[in-house]
């Protein structure tokens, strides 16, 4: 299994761009990059999934280099609330039947 | 509405009274699991589902028993809770579709307390 290694915690401010970046040096050749977004005392969210290069939705875009030992998710122009935990998960059901592991995840806090 | 609930939300028990928090889906998921998140400790997989009949042990299954005998329903049993399962509980689910792990849609959390 992926273990997924992120900053513990980032600080930015509204209007500003912002980029968590994952690292995962042990990604197999079918595993899949999700993000989740969770809010305190809320279930986790889905943001965005990608395998390779770049994906934008409205939301959010994933970046994603060559050697997928790391992925980026990039959030623009952040209001506040996108104060949040996000979380960086990476497999894919045929490596690892239905084992999942989440990180720890970075908690973003955006100050107005 | 496709959702994922959980019951009771909150809970509130004493050691080694046994209980069950139930976790139920509309949205015709194969696949189920459960995690549990603590302070510092993000989310860690208890249990999880690939099927009706089929469950499997994820990193923190010590404690814990579920069963899988309905598509929609995957009850989380603790037969003689700690206080060391105190914890905010969550259920998700997910289609397995492809080769990707899937969205999985969590439900509103279950925050237990053992005295």
């Amino acid at each position: 299994l992926a273990k997924t290694t992120q900053p513990i915690s980032m600080d930015s401010y509204e209007g500003q761009e912002v980029n968590i970046t994952c690292s995962h040096n042990n990604i197999a050749t079918n595993d899949y990059i999700t993000w989740y977004q969770q809010f305190p005392s809320q279930g986790p969210r889905f943001i965005i999934q990608g395998y390779k290069t770049k994906v934008t939705n409205e939301v959010a875009s994933l970046f994603i280099p060559a050697d997928r030992k790391s992925s980026t998710l990039s959030l623009p122009r952040v209001s506040l609330s996108d104060t949040a935990v996000y979380y960086c998960l990476v497999g894919a059901w045929y490596n690892q039947g239905g084992k999942l592991i989440f990180g720890q995840g970075t908690e973003l806090s955006v100050k107005p | 509405e496709a959702q994922v609930t959980q019951n009771p939300r909150y809970l509130i028990t004493v050691t080694g009274k046994k209980l069950t928090v139930t976790c139920s889906q509309n949205m015709n998921h194969e696949y189920m699991s459960w995690y549990r998140q603590d302070p510092g400790l993000g989310l860690r997989q208890i249990y999880y589902s690939m099927n009706v009949e089929v469950t499997d042990k994820g990193d923190v299954p010590e404690g814990y028993k579920v069963s899988r005998k309905e598509k929609r329903n995957f009850p989380l049993i603790l037969e003689s809770p700690s206080p060391n399962q105190t914890s905010l509980y969550f259920c998700a689910s997910s289609l397995l579709a492809g080769a990707s792990t899937d969205t999985q849609y969590f439900g509103p959390g279950t925050r237990l307390t053992v005295l």
